[in-house]
């Protein structure tokens, strides 16, 4: 199974500051599987960013992805008020076929 | 524009079945791939199964021996079925799309499921 770690486990800091949010999986994969997701309160997760680095339909350019083998991240280059909620990182194509990261939470400082 | 929702029993007891299902509006309902996952109270994402093609499923070996995932084309809706329930299934289910390249882009809204005696 592949594991995917996220770090920080919180994240604190204040409007117009970049955020920079870490994915980890246990074993190389492939960029084209990894996705990253919002989650504000009460809601359903939204997509973010799928094939590592391409933004889903209606998502600012402000969120931005990288990475590869193992490691991956999101970055939030000027927080806005509603970008303070949780984030997850998602990978395809092992068994489990979905598996998501624990999640990391911004919040305001 | 796909749009997915989903219902069924909220409260069970151990050992009952868990029976939900998700109608889809919009789109190709068979061209499509859709899944079931579960949020755990405190954050944690679970994919539980899919769905797609004639009705080809995949399952989370974790979950396998308990859940069933079926589909009907002429409602356009697909069911999750998990056997055995304990408390450790009380979460929130969510159906959703899931795209050939394996991102999720819709969500339904989700419906909370509690185990209890």
């Amino acid at each position: 199974e592949i594991v995917l770690t996220q770090s920080p486990g919180t994240l604190s800091l204040s409007p117009g500051e970049r955020a920079t949010l870490s994915c980890r999986a246990s074993q190389s994969v492939s960029a084209n599987y990894v996705a990253w997701y919002q989650q504000r309160p009460g809601q359903a997760p939204r997509l973010l960013l799928y094939g590592t680095s391409n933004r889903a339909t209606g998502i600012p350019d402000r969120f931005t992805g990288s990475g590869s083998g193992t490691d991956f991240s999101l970055t939030i280059t000027r927080l806005e008020a509603e970008d303070f909620t949780v984030y997850y990182c998602q990978h395809y194509g092992g068994s489990p076929l979905v598996t998501f990261g624990g999640g990391t939470k911004v919040e305001i400082k | 524009q796909v749009r997915l929702q989903e219902w069924g029993a909220g409260l069970l007891k151990p050992s009952e079945t868990l029976s939900l299902t998700c109608s889809v509006s919009g789109g190709s309902f068979t061209e499509n791939y859709w899944a079931w996952l579960r949020q755990f109270p405190g954050r944690g994402l679970e994919w539980i199964g899919e769905i797609h093609h004639g009705g080809i499923t995949d399952y989370n070996p974790s979950l396998k021996s308990r859940v069933s995932i079926t589909w009907s084309t002429s409602k356009r809706q697909f069911a999750l079925r998990l056997s055995s329930v304990t408390a450790a299934d009380t979460a929130i289910y969510y159906c959703a799309r899931l795209m050939i390249s394996g991102y999720i882009n819709v969500w339904g809204q989700g419906t909370t499921v509690t185990v209890s005696s």
